[in-house]
């Protein structure tokens, strides 16, 4: 089955600064692969997604890449903002009516 | 206004006792999910359902059962509890047309204590 790993586990940063977040996955066969938003306390929710028939994609500050040979992914957050301190989780799928693996996630800070 | 409820969001229990985690959307989705998550191990996906009386496993099923008699409606039944089932559970549902890849919705979590 698919196994998703995610690095770094946690992520400190100024404000203003980039952060990035990288995702492996192991099945060759996944072409969908989300990324979610935890903030403490709260729910997860979706903040960029990529489908496998692209490389990058992008909304305001945040961006996603996909490269399928390595199979890896990653997460942009550019001019990071306080408000971006969150968990961050990448996830991976194969089939889209089936299971949705995710990563360990990342815990973010970013600093004043 | 469209959301995905769980009922209880808080419950201590003692081991042994059968208790059931209600999840319900109200926006006619039929992909839903439950998922556990624990410090370090992210988010792990228990069942998922497809549509009305399909179900599958996911990656950590044991302990748990579902059903999904209704579309709307998708229970976490936990027959015999035990603290090793202390987490944190989100159930969450996506559009029909295109399963979990669309945008999955969760709910608010419910946090389960066994004693």
């Amino acid at each position: 089955g698919e196994n998703v790993e995610q690095h770094p586990s946690t992520l400190s940063v100024q404000e203003g600064d980039s952060a990035v977040i990288k995702c492996t996955y192991s099945d060759s066969a996944s072409n969908y692969f989300p990324w979610y938003k935890q903030e403490l306390g709260k729910r997860p929710q979706l903040i960029i997604d990529i489908r496998s028939n692209v490389g990058e994609k992008k909304d305001q500050r945040i961006a996603v890449t996909l490269n399928k040979t390595a199979k890896h992914f990653s997460l942009h957050i550019t001019e990071t903002q306080p408000e971006d301190s969150a968990v961050y989780f990448c996830a991976a799928i194969q089939d889209s009516w089936g299971k949705l693996q995710f990563g360990a996630g990342t815990q973010v800070v970013v600093t004043p | 206004e469209a959301q995905v409820t769980q009922n209880p969001r808080y419950l201590i229990t003692v081991t042994g006792k059968k208790l059931t985690v209600t999840c319900s959307q109200n926006m006619n989705h039929e992909y839903m999910s439950w998922y556990r998550q624990d410090p370090g191990l992210g988010l792990r996906q228990i069942y998922y359902s497809m549509n009305v009386e399909v179900t599958d496993k996911g990656d950590v099923p044991e302990g748990y059962k579902v059903s999904r008699k209704e579309k709307r409606n998708f229970p976490l039944i936990l027959e015999s509890p035990s603290p090793n089932q202390t987490s944190l559970y989100f159930c969450a549902s996506s559009s029909g047309t295109s399963g979990v890849t669309d945008t999955q919705y969760f709910g608010p979590g419910t946090r389960l204590t066994v004693l």
